[in-house]
């Protein structure tokens, strides 16, 4: 079964340093993956996607992911953190069957100080 | 507003009781999904629809729950004799497309089971 697996639960940068969530897929073939952001009491917003096109991906508020397939990784990168970053971020994969649910990983919560 | 609407945002009962959750997607998506998620975790797949067509169930979905789209419109969640263990938050998610795979998620529903 396809997975994904988040390293690090929780992430603390410092304003304006960069930012690095980490997000490693199970798979035997190119799947499709996801970044969501979820902030306090909403609902999760898409951040950025890979759909087998070209391999760094730019999402909104300026963040970004580079598929690596040979290192089965879609790591979600920003160069300059902001207080308004704080938030929880999911890294997902949807199976290679059309249509079937998006698998979530476990989630990091990225903490910004100033 | 043409996003997601999930409600009630809140439920709070008791142990036993019977709780219906309701989703109403972007009217345009032909696909609906539900989701759990408690603290600390990722999102966990529970069902989806094509239409008014139940398609997928998970091993979660036990059979206190049922879930219904009956015109392929808005979707119920119930959760019959509920249990503690039902705590959660239940996230509605809606498609426009099976290829991308890319949900557009509601704010949820949080249950309390007392």
């Amino acid at each position: 079964a396809q997975s994904v697996t988040q390293l690090g639960s929780h992430v603390s940068v410092s304003e304006g340093a960069l930012v690095l969530l980490r997000c490693n897929y199970s798979s035997s073939v190119p799947p499709y993956l996801f970044w969501y952001v979820q902030y306090p009491n909403q609902g999760l917003q898409l951040l950025l996607k890979y759909t087998s096109a070209a391999t760094l991906v730019k999402g909104i508020n300026g963040f970004e992911a580079e598929f690596k397939k040979s290192e089965t990784s879609f790591h979600l990168t920003k160069p300059s953190a902001h207080m308004s970053d704080a938030a929880e971020y999911f890294c997902a994969v949807r199976p290679n069957q059309a249509g079937t649910a998006l698998i979530f990983g476990k989630g990091t919560t990225l903490s910004v100080s100033s | 507003d043409t996003g997601v609407s999930q409600n009630p945002r809140h439920k709070i009962t008791k142990r036993g009781q019977n709780v219906t959750f309701r989703c109403d997607p972007i009217s345009e998506h032909n696909r609906l999904y539900w989701y759990r998620q408690t603290l600390g975790q990722g999102p966990e797949f529970l069902t989806y629809f094509q239409n008014e067509a139940q398609l997928e169930k998970s091993r979660l979905l036990s059979d206190r729950f049922s879930a219904e789209r009956p015109k392929g419109s808005f979707s119920t969640l119930e959760i019959q004799r509920t249990e503690q263990g039902d705590s959660a938050m239940y996230l509605c998610a809606s498609s426009p497309d099976a290829n991308t795979g890319e949900l557009f998620f509601g704010e949820g529903s949080r249950l309390t089971v007392l």
